[in-house]
């Protein structure tokens, strides 16, 4: 099954603005990730929320997560033009070890100076 | 500490000819990952090592693809013959998997050109 829709899928803001991306999934899962990947590099862990816990934060980034809607919210205050890249959420839980991950088609952001 | 590293960083075969991807994972990292992202298609999971065991190959595209971790460490992905529609980029991750907490570090990747 496919997993980790985000929304939008791409997003164009200006510095000093938050960027607000979605992500949503079908089946239940252990946790869910945030990855970021700069153009033309690996991908980058950003944060990881579990199926227990609601919100979490992690310096200008603020994942959300509401299991009862089957979605998460990455939240981006402040950005920078440095931020511009593609985010993926991932999500496990599914599967036969459990542990794959399963990623979405991603939300390229671009901030503009 | 080295992160997770994966060799070569690109690579261009022809239709037919055989590839060998390296991935050595974070050391003390027992469970590996593959993943591949086909142009314009979501990361797709390929497989998951715990040390050197398959746990779960569900993602294996077809029998061209051979994947193996021996003695635990880094791990190998051929693919022989190669097709077309295995061009792409092919990450590898790893982790420590704790039950709860899969975080998973992901390499560089590979980019496959199949021409």
């Amino acid at each position: 099954s496919q997993q980790g829709e985000e929304d939008p899928q791409a997003l164009s803001i200006q510095e000093g603005e938050n960027a607000t991306m979605n992500c949503s999934y079908k089946t239940s899962i252990n946790n869910l990730q945030w990855y970021r990947q700069n153009s033309g590099r690996g991908l980058v862990h950003l944060i990881l929320i579990r199926s227990n816990e609601r919100e979490k934060h992690s310096g200008r980034l603020r994942v959300t997560l509401d299991t009862s809607k089957k979605s998460s919210s990455l939240l981006i205050t402040a950005s920078r033009a440095a931020d511009t890249a593609s985010y993926f959420c991932a999500t496990d839980g599914d599967g036969n070890s459990g542990y794959a991950l399963n990623f979405g088609k991603g939300t390229s952001l671009l901030v503009t100076p | 500490e080295a992160g997770v590293t994966q060799f070569p960083s690109h690579s261009v075969i022809e239709k037919g000819q055989t590839v060998t991807l390296r991935c050595d994972p974070i050391s003390g990292h027992d469970n590996l990952y593959w993943y591949r992202r086909v142009m314009g298609k979501e990361i797709k999971f390929l497989l998951h090592f715990v040390k050197e065991s398959k746990q779960d190959e569900s993602g294996m595209p077809n029998n061209r693809f051979l994947a193996e971790r021996t003695g635990g460490t880094y791990s190998t992905l051929k693919v022989q013959p190669a097709e077309l529609e295995d061009s792409g980029v092919y990450f590898c991750a790893s982790s420590l998997a704790l039950a709860d907490y899969n975080e998973q570090f992901f390499g560089p990747g590979t980019r496959l050109t199949v021409l």
